[in-house]
């Protein structure tokens, strides 16, 4: 039982818009960063967003991200067909005094 | 570029205590800056952040973990360990070491290893 919850599945077609959100409580997401990470099968996990909406290097804008009180959510538009992965969220958390994940959600690009 | 790679035994037997090493190249741990975490990932489940050493050795450890586990570092080797006492087959997973940036703002995670797969047999 994951402490930030997410969806275990999504799927869009190509060029379509998906949403996939993050909820935590106030000792999470509500008071603290929330970060996105992407996973190609049999690879390690790449940061995606961090600081709630801030973009690495080298990640395209389709990419987005949001929060709103304790929760949070990644926006990927233009769905291409090669951003079929995982998805995780992660924030640090002041009652447990370390880092939590979402249960991830699987993306499906019909 | 920053690098880092685990390394360690691929299968441990219950009860005794796993053992990794992540070598860091491009940058060195004893910079300051950096927090050098350990995450893992059980088979088609979700993450885990394990814990973390930063700067002068001060560590940090996921209260769920706390009991069981060590990590520590080698700066001259530039590489930082995790020790998992009493495993249980409950640990085997794949296990990443990663880095997080404190020094414009935190990046947390913003290099990890390619991973490394813990088995525990009993």
């Amino acid at each position: 039982q994951s402490v930030l919850t997410q969806p275990p599945s999504a799927s869009k077609t190509p060029g379509q818009r998906v949403t996939i959100s993050c909820s935590g409580s106030s000792s999470n997401i509500g008071s603290n960063s929330v970060n996105w990470y992407q996973q190609f099968p049999g690879t390690a996990p790449k940061l995606l967003i961090y600081s709630d909406n801030r973009r690495p290097s080298g990640v395209p804008d389709r990419f987005s991200g949001s929060k709103s009180g304790s929760s949070a959510s990644l926006a990927i538009s233009g769905l291409q067909s090669e951003d079929e992965a995982d998805y995780y969220c992660a924030a640090w958390d002041d009652s447990l005094n370390g880092w939590v994940f979402g249960g991830g959600t699987k993306l499906t690009v019909l | 570029q920053v690098q880092l790679q685990e390394s360690g035994p691929g299968l441990v037997k219950a009860s005794q205590t796993l053992s990794l090493t992540c070598t860091v190249s491009g940058g060195s741990i004893n910079s300051g800056g950096y927090y050098w975490n350990w995450i893992r990932q059980h088979p088609g489940k979700g993450l885990e952040w394990i814990g973390y050493i930063y700067h002068s050795g001060r560590t940090q450890y996921n209260p769920s973990l706390k009991s069981r586990v060590t990590i520590s570092e080698d700066t001259s080797q530039n590489q930082f360990s995790l020790k998992l006492n009493s495993v249980t087959a409950a640990d085997t997973a794949v296990y990443y070491c990663a880095r997080s940036a404190i020094l414009t703002g935190y990046i947390p995670f913003d290099y990890w290893g390619q991973g490394t797969l813990v088995a525990v047999s009993s």
